[in-house]
């Protein structure tokens, strides 16, 4: 069964500098994506960032990046330069699927708080 | 903004009723999915149509059933509700399921509904 394990509850973190957040996942179809969003206080789900299961180098977008190793089944988000509005719940997220349909689930996620 | 639209954005009720809570996905995308959060049970997969039919269904209830239209917008249905069923209630899409090459589609969500069941 599919099973996505964030350990970190809460995380503090200096402005400027970086963080990562912990991801691990556990699934026996060789095709899934990987997934980051942030949830800040006002609830909405902001996309973050996205690996394939199939891609050869790790996902870069802005100060996200996802360390992604396969063989570990670890995919851990690193924001650089942390900023005060990177305080927000970050969940990761796995998606198989086939024909069958796409389920995702979701991690219990960690909550980030930035500090000036 | 993700361009995806949820409708009300706030639901009050009482326990018994039935309320819908309306999605309408990105322009252009065919999948809609239905998620559930909660305080004790987090962010839980309901249901997900594509082009209309259903795709795959996780953690949802006999009480709530779901349905996408010809114009790609989805309404989930809830019924009896109960006080456990207060929750932040988030749709989202992506155009397809898979990309070219076999990536999975990315998922945009909606800012969600906020349902209190009193």
């Amino acid at each position: 069964a599919q099973k996505i394990t964030q350990t970190q509850p809460g995380m503090f973190v200096q402005e400027k500098e970086a963080v990562t957040l912990d991801c691990t996942y556990d699934t026996s179809d060789p095709s899934y994506g990987l997934f980051w969003y942030k949830q800040p206080s006002s609830g909405e789900m902001i996309f973050l960032i996205y690996q394939g299961s199939y891609d050869q180098q790790n996902a870069t977008e802005g100060r996200y990046s996802l360390n992604f190793q396969k063989a570990r089944k670890s995919a851990n988000l690193v924001i650089s330069a942390s900023q005060l509005g990177d305080s927000a719940m970050y969940f990761c997220a796995m998606r198989e699927g086939n024909t069958g349909g796409f389920k995702t689930i979701f991690g219990a996620g960690t909550r980030l708080f930035v500090k000036a | 903004d993700s361009g995806v639209t949820q409708t009300p954005k706030h639901l009050i009720t009482a326990t018994g009723q039935r309320v819908t809570l309306r999605c309408s996905p990105r322009s252009g995308d065919l999948s809609v999915y239905w998620y559930q959060q909660s305080l004790d049970q987090g962010l839980q997969f309901l249901i997900q149509y594509y082009n209309g039919e259903e795709r795959a269904k996780g953690n949802i209830l006999e009480r709530f059933s779901a349905q996408q239209f010809p114009d790609l917008h989805s309404e989930l249905n809830l019924s009896s509700l109960e006080l456990g069923d207060s929750a932040l209630y988030f749709c989202a899409s992506s155009p397809h399921e898979r990309l070219a090459g076999g990536q999975v589609a990315i998922q945009y969500f909606g800012a969600g509904t906020r349902l209190s069941v009193l």
